[in-house]
Formats: C-alpha cells, sequence, structure tokens
C-alpha cells in the first residue's frame, strides 16, 4: 500500500490560498490520489480526487504531476471555516478496498 | 447522494454493558463497510471490513469477540461494542466505497462513545 506523507500541520490566513503538498512515492499505476477533510467529531468529508495532472471542482484543485509521486490539494481563498484537517489518501486501484489514513495536516485559519 | 447514516451520534454507557452502532447507507446499496475508531488528535484507525452475508475482517489487535459486526443487508452495517470498558470509549466511524465516479467514499458522521 501506498504511504502518504504530509505536514502535521499548517497556518494560514483568511482570504490566502492554500496549498498542502502530499508524498506518496509508491503509488501504483492504477491508484487514484483522493483528498478528504475532517472536522472535529464529524466523519471525513469529500473534497477531490485525481490520477494525473489536474483536477478542479468547486471547491479545491488538486495537482498531480506527470511522476505522480506526489500531489498538492489547492484551496483558494481559505475562510475560517475551513479550519480542519486534511487527509491524502491513495486508493489502490481505484476500487472500494480499504483506505489506509496517515497523520493528516491540520489547517489553522486565522482571521 | 451516496449518504450513510450514522447512529446514535453520541452515547455514554456503564462498564460491562454493550452498545451497539448503526450505518444505514440511505441512496445506494454498500456491499463492503469499513469500520474506523479514532482516539482525540489521532488519525483514523480501520478496525474492520464487514461484507454483506459474510464475516468480517478484522484488522490485527482488534479483537472479533469484543467487537462484532454484522452486515446482514445491503443497507445495514452495525459494530456492537460488547462489555465495554473505559478504554474503548472513541470516536468510531463507518465509510462504505460509493463507486468509480469520482466521490470514492462516503463516511457516516461518526459515534461518539464514552464508557464510564
Amino acid at each position: 500500500l501506498a504511504k502518504t506523507t504530509q505536514p502535521i500541520s499548517m497556518d494560514s490566513y483568511e482570504g490566502q490560498e492554500v496549498n498542502i503538498t502530499c508524498s506518496h512515492n509508491n503509488i501504483a499505476t492504477n491508484d487514484y490520489i483522493t483528498w478528504y477533510q475532517q472536522f472535529p467529531s464529524q466523519g471525513p468529508r469529500f473534497i477531490i480526487q485525481g490520477y494525473k495532472t489536474k483536477v478542479t471542482n468547486e471547491v479545491a484543485s488538486l495537482f498531480i504531476p506527470a511522476d505522480r509521486k506526489s500531489s498538492t490539494l489547492s484551496l483558494p481563498r481559505v475562510s475560517l471555516s475551513d479550519t480542519a484537517v486534511y487527509y491524502c489518501l491513495v486508493v489502490v486501484n481505484n476500487a472500494g478496498n480499504m483506505l489506509t489514513f496517515g497523520g493528516g495536516t491540520r489547517l489553522m485559519v486565522k482571521p | 447522494g451516496a449518504v450513510v447514516s450514522q447512529h446514535p451520534s453520541r452515547v455514554i454507557c456503564k462498564s460491562g454493558t454493550s452498545v451497539k452502532i448503526e450505518c444505514r447507507s440511505l441512496d445506494f446499496q454498500a456491499t463492503t463497510m469499513f469500520w474506523y475508531r479514532q482516539f482525540p488528535k489521532q488519525s483514523l484507525m480501520l478496525m474492520a471490513t464487514s461484507n454483506e452475508g459474510s464475516k468480517a475482517t478484522y484488522e490485527q489487535g482488534v479483537e472479533k469477540d469484543k467487537f462484532l459486526i454484522n452486515h446482514a443487508s445491503l443497507t445495514l452495517s452495525t459494530l456492537t461494542v460488547t462489555s465495554a470498558h473505559p478504554e474503548d470509549s472513541s470516536f468510531y466511524i463507518c465509510s462504505a466505497w460509493v463507486g468509480r465516479g469520482g466521490r470514492g467514499y462516503t463516511f457516516g458522521s461518526g459515534t461518539r462513545l464514552t464508557v464510564v
């Protein structure tokens, strides 16, 4: 299983763009990368998923370089409500196998 | 769409009693359900994988006789914590694979179990 490594914590200010990078050196050919957000005492919530290059949705962008050994979650213009833990995960074969959670990145957005 | 409803959200029980946590997939069929446990300030740890109509698969170190999992239908999986002790106090979360449509997995809202 591809292990993920991401910064333990990050601080930002309201209105700034936040980029959280995750490394997954052992990612396999058919694996996808997915990011989840978790608030205290809640289950994780899906943010975005991708395979390569760039994916964008209404809340975030995901950048994946050609070697796919890392990925960057970009949150545009964060607000206080974006304070949460963000998890980078590898979806093995993009199938319904178990997810292995790493430590996540605790993002603190300050006013 | 693709919602997993988890109940109860919060439960306090006495040491030695049992507690059942339910997870229902509301608008899709969940052949497989994953159960996680999360201690304060820590990440999610997979406890077991439940498959509809068959026995659950437990992760190493998780006592299958203590954490009973039943997945009797495609829309319901339950986790029963038997003979609960204070060290079982934790946040329990279920999850199901939605499919390859880009939404991957959906998670329940979690159950905060406190054993006193």
